[in-house]
């Protein structure tokens, strides 16, 4: 599995615009790049993911570069209900008969605190 | 997403006890994934399952079992709980097609978890 790098953490202030970078430099070309993040106590929540493209969802942006190896999520302007662990992952293609499909590997992530 | 849901979301066991930690989702996905998370290890898969009475190990499954008679829900159960089967399991779901064809890119949608405490 591609293993993804990010910043332990990163600050934002509120109304601006949070862009989390993320390195995947062994990504293979049939993987996707995807974004969580988590509150504290909850769930992971789904962000946004990409294959090649850049992305836009009513959440955020993913931008990638043309050679896949590293990605940027776009939080185009950060709330204090923004502040949570982001976290980059890069996730095998399925395979019929593999096991790797569900394998999402989660990293330590980006603790992104959005100040007022 | 109220889609998925796990119960019960808390829980105190006591060492050698069994514990079942359950998993309901309203999507019909066909891909249902248990994880646990504990500091310092983020979040790890436990089993999967690909169907219904089609399930697979993960990265972590001794001391856990599994099952899955109908699509919406996956059980998991602790046979034996240890203290270090003390964590928070997350239940998640994925539907593999998408307009009838296989789609690797689906969303994997998580539950809110369980806290499970065994003393």
């Amino acid at each position: 599995d591609a293993k993804t790098t990010q910043p332990t953490s990163m600050d934002c202030a509120e109304g601006r615009a949070a862009n989390l970078p993320c390195n995947h430099s062994t990504i293979s070309g049939n993987e996707y790049v995807y974004w969580y993040r988590q509150i504290h106590s909850q769930g992971p929540q789904y962000i946004i993911h990409g294959l090649k493209n850049n992305e836009t969802n009513e959440m955020a942006s993913l931008i990638i570069t043309e050679d896949r190896k590293s990605s940027t999520l776009i939080l185009p302007h950060a709330t204090l209900r923004d502040t949570a662990v982001y976290y980059c992952i890069v996730r095998p293609p399925f395979s019929a008969g593999g096991t790797s499909y569900g394998k999402l590997t989660f990293g330590q992530g980006t603790i992104l605190t959005v100040h007022p | 997403d109220a889609g998925i849901t796990q119960s019960p979301r808390y829980k105190i066991t006591e060492t050698g006890r069994q514990v079942t930690l359950m998993c309901h989702q309203t999507w019909s996905h066909s891909y249902m994934f248990w994880y646990r998370q504990d500091l310092g290890h983020g979040l790890r898969l436990i089993y999967y399952s690909a169907a219904a009475d089609i399930t697979d190990k993960g990265e972590v499954p001794d001391g856990y079992v599994v099952s899955r008679s109908k699509t919406e829900n996956f059980p998991l159960t602790l046979e034996s709980a240890t203290r270090s089967q003390t964590s928070v399991y997350f239940c998640a779901s994925s539907d593999l097609l998408a307009g009838g064809k296989i789609h690797s890119g689906n969303t994997i949608y998580f539950g809110e978890g369980s806290w499970l405490t065994v003393v």
